[in-house]
């Protein structure tokens, strides 16, 4: 089975810009979450989609954002950029069971990332 | 939220020694992953390991939930086993369903 993918692998942009990120979860798995790495801040929650819903936020700006498709492929939109968004952004996805409160996530496997630099 | 602390920050060994890394939480977890950090940036699965001891080669991983901690242990260190090695739990209530929230990592570093 494939991981997970993540295009593009590095971006240089300029402030003010936007991007789009984009993550192809592992075949089968419904869950894509989205983290911010930074030498300051450590591993950070962005979002997560389960069957195209955003099911959870970090506390992260409105300048972020993200959508997930029907066939589970998911997005992330930065817009506006700043110098402070350049980091590595990792995608995870997971096999979502649903359960009677909801679906429950098990392991969680990371994509390798992209690498935005911001100048 | 909750509090993953991991330690020792730094740690460095010459190839062939053991070493155990901890994580201890704050609160009762759903489950908890421990990753290698490659030097491309990648997260790596080691273990999903919410309870229990589990082995995999030179690397073993034991969680006690009841006292919110784990261990993560490497034997006869390789240099390929050089990296960040993270821990991260996911508490699975509510509007936090799905996050899963991350130590800062133990560098380790293993030399010839």
């Amino acid at each position: 089975k494939a991981g997970v993918t993540q295009t593009p692998r590095y971006l240089i942009k300029t402030r003010g810009q936007q991007v789009t990120l984009s993550c192809s979860p592992i075949s089968g798995h419904r869950s894509v979450s989205w983290y911010q790495q930074t030498p300051g801040q450590g591993l950070q929650f962005l979002f997560e989609y389960f069957s195209e819903t955003q099911r959870n936020k970090g506390n992260f700006p409105g300048r972020f954002s993200g959508r997930q498709f029907s066939n589970s492929r998911s997005e992330m939109n930065v817009s506006t950029l700043e110098l402070g968004d350049s980091a590595l952004y990792l995608c995870a996805s997971s096999l979502a069971i649903t359960g009677t409160s909801g679906p429950r996530r098990e392991t969680q496997y990371f994509g390798p990332g992209t690498r935005l630099l911001v100048l | 939220g909750i509090q993953v602390e991991q330690s020792p920050p730094d740690l460095i060994l010459q190839e062939g020694a053991n070493s155990t890394l901890r994580c201890n939480f704050s609160d009762s977890v759903n489950n908890l992953q421990w990753f290698h950090q490659n030097p491309w940036g990648q997260l790596i699965n080691l273990f999903y390991i919410p309870s229990g001891t589990k082995q995999n080669g030179r690397l073993s991983a034991t969680t006690v939930a009841t006292e919110r901690y784990s261990l993560l242990y490497i034997s006869s260190s390789q240099t390929t086993d050089s990296g960040v090695y993270f821990c991260a739990v996911d508490i699975d209530r509510g509007s936090t369903l799905g996050r899963l929230y991350f130590g800062r990592g133990t560098q380790l570093t293993v030399w010839p």
